[in-house]
């Protein structure tokens, strides 16, 4: 099993519609997790950091961590055309451990 | 000016010849990282360097070799290339802060190998 499994997608879903990213995990050790967005032909940017459980909300994008079920989520709402990337879920045991990046998924918004 | 660099941004070359990809910042931090990504396998981690002393291998380190010449500067060599080794490669930085160890990548260099 990998330690980190993430749907490659592609997800295309209409302009304002909530869009579900997911990410599955087997390593209980995690604490960090976060989401990464990928525009085509650029380096990856960081989107959303939570530390441990529970959720984090930051304008249209909602990160929810469940350490019991190993699973993190990331909600975009009204979803946009400009929201069309490759969305990667990475996590670490702490601050100092190399992040383990998931495969990501490719997201389309359709106008 | 952006703020992690990395030159050449594309670059060709054939089996067997040595290639060095090169890295700057501007952010002043001391944590940098090698990665490449592959369609299909994700971000893999090559090597990382906490320090201009501190020189560490990732998960897919064999081929390669770092150098860690400053603070701001970190170079990633193939020392004879081979066709598998054809990726988007990505330097990234770091600096641990309030608990949060945001990476910063920069824009990539796409290597082929024939």
């Amino acid at each position: 099993q990998k330690e980190v499994e993430q749907d490659p997608g592609p997800l295309s879903v209409p302009e304002g519609a909530i869009v579900s990213l997911n990410c599955t995990y087997s390593n209980s050790a995690f604490q960090y997790f976060m989401w990464y967005r990928q525009y085509s032909r650029k380096g990856p940017e960081l989107l959303m950091y939570t530390y441990s459980s529970g959720n984090k909300e930051d304008g249209r994008f909602t990160a929810q961590v469940d350490k019991s079920s190993k699973y993190i989520s990331l909600f975009i709402r009204d979803s946009q055309p400009s929201d069309s990337a490759t969305y990667l879920c990475a996590m670490a045991r702490n601050r100092d451990d190399k992040i383990i990046f998931g495969k990501g998924t490719r997201l389309h918004i359709l106008p | 000016d952006a703020d992690v660099t990395q030159t050449p941004r594309n670059r060709i070359t054939k089996t067997g010849k040595r290639i060095m990809l090169e890295c700057s910042q501007t952010k002043g931090h001391d944590r940098m990282y090698w990665y490449r990504q592959d369609p299909g396998l994700g971000l893999r981690l090559i090597y990382y360097s906490f320090d201009v002393k501190d020189i560490n291998k990732g998960e897919i380190s064999d081929g390669y070799s770092v150098s860690r010449q400053a603070q701001a500067k970190f170079s990633l060599s193939l020392e004879s290339a081979i066709p598998n080794q054809t990726a988007l490669y990505f330097c990234a930085t770091s600096e641990p802060n309030r608990g949060q160890d945001t990476q910063y990548f920069g824009p990539g260099t796409r290597l082929t190998v024939l």
